[in-house]
Formats: C-alpha cells, sequence, structure tokens
C-alpha cells in the first residue's frame, strides 16, 4: 500500500497520560500535515512540515502538544497531559510541493476518560 | 482569515438525481481548491483539486467548478447513488500552504 498510513488507529487514554502517533507519508511527498477533526466539524490545521523542517503551527497547539519529523519522512504528534478536550481525531495528510493536492490517511481517533 | 462555508450542512435525495453542492470562501488569494470526501469514521478521500488557474475539473461522474473572484466552488455529481452518500469537505489552501476546510455536506441518496 502506498497511501499514508497512521498509527494507531484508535487509542483509549486516560486523562493525564501521554499518547503518541505516527504518520507515515506517500514516500515521494516533501510535505506533511496533520490536522485534529472533531464530531461535525471540518479538519483544523495543527502544523506542517517540509522535509524535516516544522513551517508553521496553529495557535491550537498547546505547549502540551509536539511533533516532529526528523528525518524528513515519518512524523509524531505527542499528546502530553492528555485532557478530554483532546479527544478526536487526528488527521494526517502528505502532498508534493508542485501540485498541493493533500492525500489524507484513515486517521488516528483518540478517545480521552 | 480564511473562512469556507458549505450549505446546507446536510442534505437528502433520491437515486439518480443530479445534484450540486456549493462552497464559498472569503479571501480569492488562493494557490488550489480541493473537494474531499468522508464516510463515516474514515480519513478524507481526495476527489478532485482544482489550481487556481483553473476553472474546472471533471472525473467520471463529479464535475467541480471554481470562480476565485466570486469566491466559489460548485461539485457537480451526476446521475447520484446509495454509494455517493457520504460527507463532502471543500478546501482551499492559500498562499502559506495551508488548507482550510468546511464543515461538509453530509449527503444522503436513498434508493
Amino acid at each position: 500500500d502506498t497511501g499514508v498510513s497512521q498509527d494507531p488507529r484508535h487509542k483509549i487514554t486516560k486523562r493525564g497520560q501521554n499518547v503518541t502517533f505516527r504518520c507515515d507519508p506517500i514516500s515521494e511527498h516533501n510535505r506533511l500535515y496533520w490536522y485534529r477533526q472533531t464530531l461535525g466539524q471540518g479538519p483544523e490545521f495543527l502544523t506542517y512540515f517540509q522535509n524535516e523542517a516544522q513551517l508553521e503551527k496553529s495557535r491550537l497547539l498547546s505547549d502540551r502538544f509536539s511533533a516532529e519529523r526528523p528525518k524528513g519522512s515519518f512524523s509524531t504528534l505527542e499528546i502530553q497531559r492528555t485532557e478530554q478536550g483532546d479527544s478526536a481525531m487526528y488527521l494526517c495528510a502528505s502532498s508534493p510541493v508542485n501540485t498541493g493536492e493533500l492525500f489524507f490517511g484513515e486517521g488516528s481517533r483518540l478517545t480521552v476518560l | 482569515k480564511q473562512e469556507v462555508t458549505q450549505i446546507p450542512a446536510a442534505l437528502s435525495v433520491p437515486e439518480g438525481e443530479n445534484l450540486v453542492l456549493n462552497c464559498s470562501f472569503t479571501d480569492s488569494a488562493i494557490y488550489n481548491l480541493q473537494w474531499f470526501r468522508q464516510d463515516p469514521g474514515k480519513g478524507l478521500t481526495s476527489l478532485l483539486l482544482i489550481q487556481s488557474s483553473q476553472r474546472e475539473q471533471t472525473s467520471g461522474r463529479l464535475n467541480a467548478s471554481l470562480d476565485k473572484s466570486s469566491g466559489r466552488s460548485t461539485l457537480y455529481i451526476a446521475a447520484s447513488q446509495p454509494g455517493d452518500s457520504a460527507t463532502y469537505l471543500c478546501a482551499v489552501t492559500g498562499a502559506n500552504s495551508k488548507l482550510t476546510f468546511g464543515k461538509g455536506i453530509t449527503l444522503s441518496v436513498r434508493p
């Protein structure tokens, strides 16, 4: 499968725990994006990378959130000290620079109890 | 700040009907516009991408148009089928490479 893959698909955790999500983009895509989606809403931008450089972060990303893309390939999104309001679907997408077309993974659904 | 609006939020049509989904955006300085499909609990599937210099794109029964100056796009679905039932999201890319989404239109096609 050559699409965007995300792991885990589902994560249930207790409030206060740390969670980490991984995204593997399409191999030739140098841009990688993280979005968050809650029920009934469109996805909201969190951050994006061009190669290994993190170029923009949304103010939605509190200091409990951190994202990395250490070698310009896969990326991780970590949420520390989770809160119930963090419950959402976390979506990863990648795109080539030339077209800007985004391709999304299936998402990682987080439930914080 | 770019805002994307999709109205209505939900639509129900009988099978076989041709339909149009609307999308409007406030800032016409866009790089491209994409239409996505999302099934419940799933990720987004890209349907059509229109670059800012283009007026429309077609894929099978789908046709998307873009009028950048008026801040509007439409997604036309011909001969709708029950399998078309899903949420359709419109998103625009600004000069900052960031995609801004509408809330989507939930389409139900009745057999």
